[in-house]
């Protein structure tokens, strides 16, 4: 039980273009879903807090208007990462909760 | 301050010994204690949860929470290679659903 998937699971794209990842919870109903970000030898960042219907709650120093977050479903999240540039290469995880996290596999994105 | 501080490490032990994972938070009002593993290039997977003070076994792994000194820990018995791995340590405060991470220890079992 408590699965989470996410597609892509890697991507590569050109600066300037926009990358679309999805998080779905496979065996249970998520209210709550997270978007995290780790730099490699770092720990995981939360960039964002989303719930099924509301609009993202997002930390400080996340851009909300390029990591754009969509909750349609209660099983369902995506990020959007807009006009990626090189600097936005990185690992991308999501966690679906309900009394904790389980997250994601991950999405490994290079921007060239 | 940071929420949850843990030592970055690397903590090394030969295989077969005990290690010993620690983990300290700041907020008194931490209701909820995890320890997730991540292998390297992978995401954090969970080991153990625990609510209430003491200990909480489950196979080799031992969590143990003391909230008036505000630590939790993680007991790993008969340490095995493929235990090397980063383990993070996150606290949920007023289960509000948000858990703040530790920046991991980095455990090594040498064969």
């Amino acid at each position: 039980g408590a699965v989470v998937s996410q597609h892509p699971s890697w991507v590569i794209c050109k600066s300037g273009t926009s990358v679309k990842i999805e998080c779905r919870s496979l065996d249970f109903q998520a209210t709550t879903m997270f978007w995290y970000r780790q730099f490699p030898k770092q720990s995981l960042m939360l960039m964002a807090t989303s719930n099924e219907g509301s609009k993202a709650t997002y930390e400080q120093g996340v851009e909300k208007d390029k990591f754009l977050i969509n909750h349609a479903s209660l099983t369902l999240s995506t990020l959007t990462v807009t006009s990626a540039h090189p600097e936005d290469s990185s690992f991308y995880i999501c966690s679906a909760s309900t009394d904790t996290q389980y997250f994601g596999p991950g999405t490994r994105l290079t921007v060239l | 301050q940071k929420e949850v501080e843990q030592n970055s490490g690397p903590l090394s032990v030969p295989e077969g010994a005990i290690a010993s994972l620690n983990c300290t938070y700041s907020d008194r009002g931490s209701q909820s204690f995890f320890w997730y593993r991540q292998y390297s290039g992978k995401s954090p997977e969970l080991i153990m949860s625990i609510y209430s003070n003491g200990d909480k076994e489950d196979g080799r792994f031992t969590a143990q929470l003391n909230k008036a000194s505000q630590y939790v820990s993680l007991l790993i018995r008969d340490s095995q290679p493929s235990d090397s791995a980063t383990y993070l340590c996150a606290v949920e405060i007023y289960n509000f659903n948000k858990f703040y991470f530790g920046s991991g220890t980095k455990l090594n079992v040498k064969p």
